[in-house]
């Protein structure tokens, strides 16, 4: 089955500090790779939707400012949290969409974000 | 937008009977619908899916069935497991032809098998 890989699996940095993930499709191409976050005891909320070679689509809510996304291949996509605080701790979690599955999205292992 | 609904959000239930989980969408557009199983601290994994053009579907233990008319959905798993133990959350999508559309989850099922 397709594979999607995150590094780093978990990361703990300063208050202001920014902090880059990157998301991977190892076995497919991926046009569309999609980030979730999700705080303890919850339930996954769909940040935004990344697209190759374009700009990144914002949830309501979510500041695209902060939550820098780059596609820059049909591989890789980046979600950099800038200036993170405390609040931002969460676990952070990507997914691709395998074309040839019809709307099957792969998740990757996720990234444990502490702020301190 | 979309917005899912999911109960029970606690189920506890004896080694070898039988676990129902329900969800409720309000988009009529969404026509794919994905359950998944996560463990503590890993990933979601999907367990089964279902089209809106399919009103029931099985495999093995799990089977999903779809009311479209309703916008519900459930996940029926018999004959549980302690291994079954995990949270569970299902999740709906409209398939927009360009494939860009997130998944919007329920806010999931603690299932605890009891031995």
């Amino acid at each position: 089955g397709a594979v999607v890989s995150q590094h780093p699996s978990w990361v703990i940095c300063k208050s202001g500090t920014s902090v880059k993930i990157e998301c991977r499709s190892l076995d497919f191409q991926a046009t569309t790779m999609f980030w979730y976050r999700q705080f303890p005891k919850q339930s996954l909320m769909l940040m935004a939707t990344s697209n190759e070679g374009s700009k990144a689509t914002y949830e309501q809510g979510v500041e695209k400012d902060k939550f820098l996304i780059n596609h820059a291949s049909l591989t890789l996509s980046t979600l950099t949290v800038t200036s993170a605080h405390p609040e931002d701790s969460s676990f952070y979690i990507c997914s691709a969409r395998d074309l040839s599955s019809y709307n099957e999205q792969f998740f990757g292992p996720g990234t444990r974000l502490t702020v301190l | 937008g979309e917005n899912v609904e999911q109960h029970p959000s606690t189920l506890s239930v004896q080694e070898g009977d039988s676990a129902v989980i329900k969800c409720t969408y309000s988009d009529s557009a969404s026509n794919y619908f994905p359950w998944y199983k996560q463990e503590l601290g890993k990933r979601p994994q999907l367990i089964i899916d279902i089209r809106s053009n399919v009103g029931e579907k099985k495999d093995q233990r799990i089977a999903v069935t779809l009311n479209k008319t309703a916008k519900h959905f459930s996940l029926h798993i018999t004959e549980t497991q302690p291994e079954d133990s995990a949270v569970y959350f299902c999740a709906a999508t409209p398939h927009s032809g360009g494939g860009a559309d997130g998944l919007t989850f329920g806010k999931g099922t603690h299932l605890i098998i009891q031995p």
